[in-house]
């Protein structure tokens, strides 16, 4: 069974800085998606960043990127310029590429941004 | 265009009964899938759905059951309420091309908090 852990349960940051949440996980699978959804306190999960295993490229979205270290089966997600927006709850995802068709999540890392 | 749309947004029921949540897709969206999120278990799978099939379901008891419908829209069950079922319900929508999956990932609503007292 695939398992997502984040090992970091709270993390902050000063605004306009940089900060990194870790994410590691395992699967005996080589096919599969990385996510990383932000829940702010209106609950809905909003999707940051995604990444297919297939693709070496580390992705990037504006601030956000990724490290995706697929032998070390490792998947950090790096903000930038942290702003009070991006304080929430952010989760690592885990999608394998076939037939399951459900995420496996992580517990989440808790983001506070301090002016 | 539309996000994903949970109804409830709140719901307290008391133990014993029966509770329906109601998720409407993204249009276009045809995967549907729900999650159940608790302080201390996090976010777990529930069951997802296709073209009104179910094809996964997580570790759930069959107290948990759900469907969709033509037009893509879901609703879940869950009967004889028991005070830990008392969490936030999450649904999720994808584009789904034909029987596989997309990389775009999902789009979740706002869920659904249930408390059972």
């Amino acid at each position: 069974a695939q398992t997502v852990t984040q090992s970091q349960p709270e993390m902050s940051v000063q605004e306009a800085e940089t900060v990194t949440l870790s994410c590691t996980y395992d699967t005996s699978e080589s096919d599969y998606y990385l996510f990383w959804y932000k829940q702010p306190p209106s609950r809905q999960m909003i999707l940051v960043i995604r990444q297919e295993a297939y693709k070496q490229q580390n992705a990037t979205e504006n601030r956000f990127s990724v490290n995706f270290q697929k032998a070390a089966k490792s998947f950090s997600l790096k903000i930038s310029d942290s702003q009070l927006g991006d304080a929430a709850m952010y989760f690592c995802a885990y999608r394998f590429r076939g037939s399951n068709y459900k995420l496996t999540f992580g517990k989440g890392t808790l983001l506070t941004v301090n002016p | 265009k539309a996000g994903v749309t949970q109804t409830p947004r709140y719901l307290i029921k008391t133990r014993g009964q029966q509770v329906t949540l109601s998720c409407s897709p993204i249009s276009g969206h045809r995967s549907v899938s729900w999650y159940q999120q608790t302080p201390g278990q996090g976010l777990q799978f529930l069951f997802e759905y296709f073209s009104e099939t179910q094809r996964n379901k997580g570790n759930f008891p069959g107290r948990f059951s759900g469907r969709q419908f033509s037009n893509s829209r879901s609703e879940m069950n869950v009967s004889t309420l028991e005070l830990g079922d008392s969490a936030l319900y999450l649904c999720a929508s994808s584009l789904a091309l034909g029987q596989g999956q997309s990389n775009y990932g999902y789009t979740f609503g706002s869920g659904t908090r249930l408390t059972v007292v």
